[in-house]
């Protein structure tokens, strides 16, 4: 079980903003991160825990082994209105993703 | 690479349908793939796996029995058959390729299933 927090995340621009993720058991850095903004599908954001994709910006930093894993934007830009899944790919199936922190402005 | 789901649409409960994943860009028969949904509002929920020959298939407890996943390696397509819709089968089914993490996601494909 992936276990994100918060919830829900309201910042302003500009702000640095930390998401956590944790999972029930050790999952080593096999943990990815997905941004879904509104009306889209999700997309890689991190994986191995601390690796960009392609194309992600480098404000987006990702941390953590084990069972707890972080993902920090450094300055809040508006288009970084999304929700942020987790997901450990460590052990399945069944694939588990956390629940989801929805950051807005 | 790009996944183009299809093949959604409303559907009465207890009836079936098919959804389709095209790939291009990559060698699909070199990746597994996965199945992954997400109802209205809600997150993201696993439904099922295919080994990159087809021969191993996994499916989540809440559509095993069901729904049932296949690839065309020669055809770069990816399936999933949907029997015995349920209301709580209703989301939007994206195509996802798998390289250890979810690298590349379909745009998706909305399923609705209601009387």
């Amino acid at each position: 079980v992936m276990t994100q927090s918060p919830a829900t995340l309201s910042v302003s621009p500009g702000e640095r903003v930390t998401l956590s993720c944790r999972a029930s058991q050790t999952v080593g850095i096999n943990v990815a991160w997905y941004q879904q903004k509104p009306g889209q599908a999700p997309r890689l954001l991190m994986h191995g825990a601390s690796t960009r994709a392609t194309g992600t910006p480098a404000r987006f930093s990702g941390s953590g082994s084990g069972t707890e894993f972080t993902l920090t934007i450094s300055s809040l830009q508006s288009e970084d209105v999304a929700v942020y899944y987790c997901h450990q790919y460590n052990n399945w199936p069944p694939v588990t993703f956390g629940g989801g922190t929805k950051v807005e402005i | 690479g790009r996944l183009v789901d299809s093949g959604g649409g409303l559907v009465r409960p207890g009836g079936s349908l098919t959804l389709s994943c095209a790939a291009s860009g990559f060698t699909f028969r070199s990746f597994e793939m996965n199945w992954v949904r997400q109802a209205p509002g809600k997150g993201l929920e696993w439904v099922s796996y295919i080994s990159s020959d087809g021969n191993t298939k996994y499916y989540a407890d809440s559509v095993k029995g069901r729904f049932t996943i296949s690839r065309d390696n020669a055809k770069s397509s990816l399936d999933l058959q949907m029997n015995g819709l349920r209301a709580e089968d209703t989301a939007i089914y994206y195509c996802v390729r798998v390289n250890g993490y979810f690298d590349y996601w379909g745009r998706g494909a909305l399923v609705t299933v209601s009387s």
